[in-house]
């Protein structure tokens, strides 16, 4: 069965600083790859997503991640995170063969401190 | 377009008793999917269906019910509350399966005492 591990539960920053996020996945067959956000109060929007070609994809406000399969990796980036970017995000996995069924990880809240 | 929609926002329940969360989207969705958001553990897949008349298994299944007789609706069913079932349910649809994005609803916030 395919996992999401998201290692960093909470990430507090300052205005301006640069944002990663790690999320690895485990399965061994082709993914599609995805960031989605929670802003509070609010429901699930999509980020981003990784379905294949660049590895490098952009999504949403200045978002972008990378998927490394070698790592089986699909980090969050953003190079200047601002206040309004406080959410929970989560990053979610989807086996490409199996059509059905979405993994998400834990979440990881990131507060952006004005 | 309204996307996706729940009802009822929030609900508080006694242990023992049984009610259904409303969900509907107006996208023509053929897949539709329920998950429970729990603090800690993310968003946890408990039933889901590909069409109308299928649903399936997810990953927290017992304790819930689903039927889907519309492309539109897919009610969830708890048939008898219990305090671990405390939780914010969020219903999702995606034209796609699990392959492309899926658009949720904002949730419904029960608790069971």
């Amino acid at each position: 069965a395919q996992s999401v591990s998201q290692h960093n539960h909470h990430v507090i920053l300052s205005e301006a600083a640069s944002l990663e996020l790690g999320c690895n996945y485990s399965y061994g067959g082709t993914v599609n790859l995805f960031w989605y956000v929670q802003y509070p109060g609010q429901h699930l929007q999509l980020l981003l997503k990784y379905f294949s070609g660049d590895p490098l994809v952009k999504g949403i406000k200045g978002f972008e991640a990378e998927f490394i399969k070698s790592k089986f990796s699909f980090n969050l980036r953003k190079p200047s995170v601002q206040w309004s970017d406080t959410a929970e995000y989560f990053c979610a996995v989807n086996d490409s063969g199996g059509y059905q069924k979405v993994t998400f990880g834990t979440g990881t809240k990131l507060q952006v401190i004005p | 377009n309204a996307g996706v929609t729940q009802t009822p926002k929030f609900q508080v329940l006694k242990t023992g008793q049984s009610m259904t969360l409303q969900c509907a989207q107006d996208m023509n969705h053929e897949y539709m999917s329920w998950y429970r958001q729990d603090p800690g553990m993310g968003l946890r897949l408990i039933h889901y269906s590909v069409g109308a008349g299928i649903t399936d298994q997810g990953e927290v299944p017992n304790g819930y019910n689903v039927s889907r007789s519309t492309t539109e609706d897919f009610p969830l069913r708890l048939l008898s509350a219990a305090p671990s079932q405390t939780s914010v349910y969020f219903c999702a649809s995606s034209y796609g399966g699990g392959l492309r994005e899926q658009y949720f609803g904002p949730g419904t916030r029960l608790t069971v005492t």
